[in-house]
């Protein structure tokens, strides 16, 4: 069953920050993000493990609650190059890595 | 360049034919991952390999198979194809519990 994203879509101004969330209705492992720009293949942004967390990428960090199943990626002081979807994925456990991801959600920064 | 090749990049065909695409990951990766992208829509987990063997299947249909080969690239043959089954077609690979790496996709376009 595929995690849960939240909110489908977003409209900031440059500047602006917004938070993504994504749910499972299952024990995690990990949590995976990426970005996917129109007619481009998705780029990783990071992984958040069980039992730790881990930031990294410009302005932009997430967070991994085991106990709820739950992440959420902050992007913070947006510019127009955050434009695109984020998707999230999760891995169930730690034999295959096998992604599930979310549905996505649409990320527009305007100037 | 992500390091992970896909060929070829457009494919139109007629319904009921076969075709075939195929992936070469990153270099040392041994899992290979699929994901079908249908317009607009989220990564659909089909199959995935490890050092030439299936470790997970997602919903792949009967009409579609795949292999890794001992050089690991690997081939995602579609047969039968129907309208439905116009979409991108993604390749990823990775290592262990670290971040996928995808392809820059194949469009496939059934007429």
């Amino acid at each position: 069953q595929q995690p849960v994203q939240s909110p489908q879509a977003v409209i900031l101004r440059e500047g602006e920050d917004a938070v993504i969330n994504c749910s499972s209705s299952k024990a995690l492992y990990s949590v995976h993000w990426y970005r996917q720009k129109h007619g481009e293949a998705p780029v990783f942004l990071m992984i958040l493990l069980k039992g730790g967390e881990q930031k990294g990428h410009e302005k932009i960090s997430a967070s991994f609650n085991e106990k709820k199943q739950q992440s959420s990626l902050y992007l913070t002081a947006s510019q127009l190059s955050y434009s695109g979807t984020y998707f999230c994925g999760t891995v169930n456990n730690n034999a295959g890595n096998m992604l599930t991801f979310g549905g996505g959600t649409r990320l527009m920064v305007k100037p | 360049d992500s390091g992970v090749t896909q060929t070829p990049k457009h494919l139109i065909t007629a319904t009921g034919q076969r075709v075939t695409l195929r992936c070469s990951p990153r270099s040392g990766d041994l899992s290979v991952y699929w994901y079908q992208q249908s317009l607009d829509q989220g990564l659909q987990f089909l199959i995935q390999y490890y050092n030439g063997e299936e470790r997970a299947k997602g919903n792949i249909l009967e009409r579609f198979s795949a292999q890794q080969f001992p050089d690991l690239h690997s081939e995602l043959n579609l047969s039968s194809l129907e309208l439905g089954d116009s979409a991108l077609y993604f390749c990823a690979s990775s290592v262990s519990s670290y971040g996928y790496t995808f392809g820059s996709g194949t469009r496939l376009t059934v007429v």
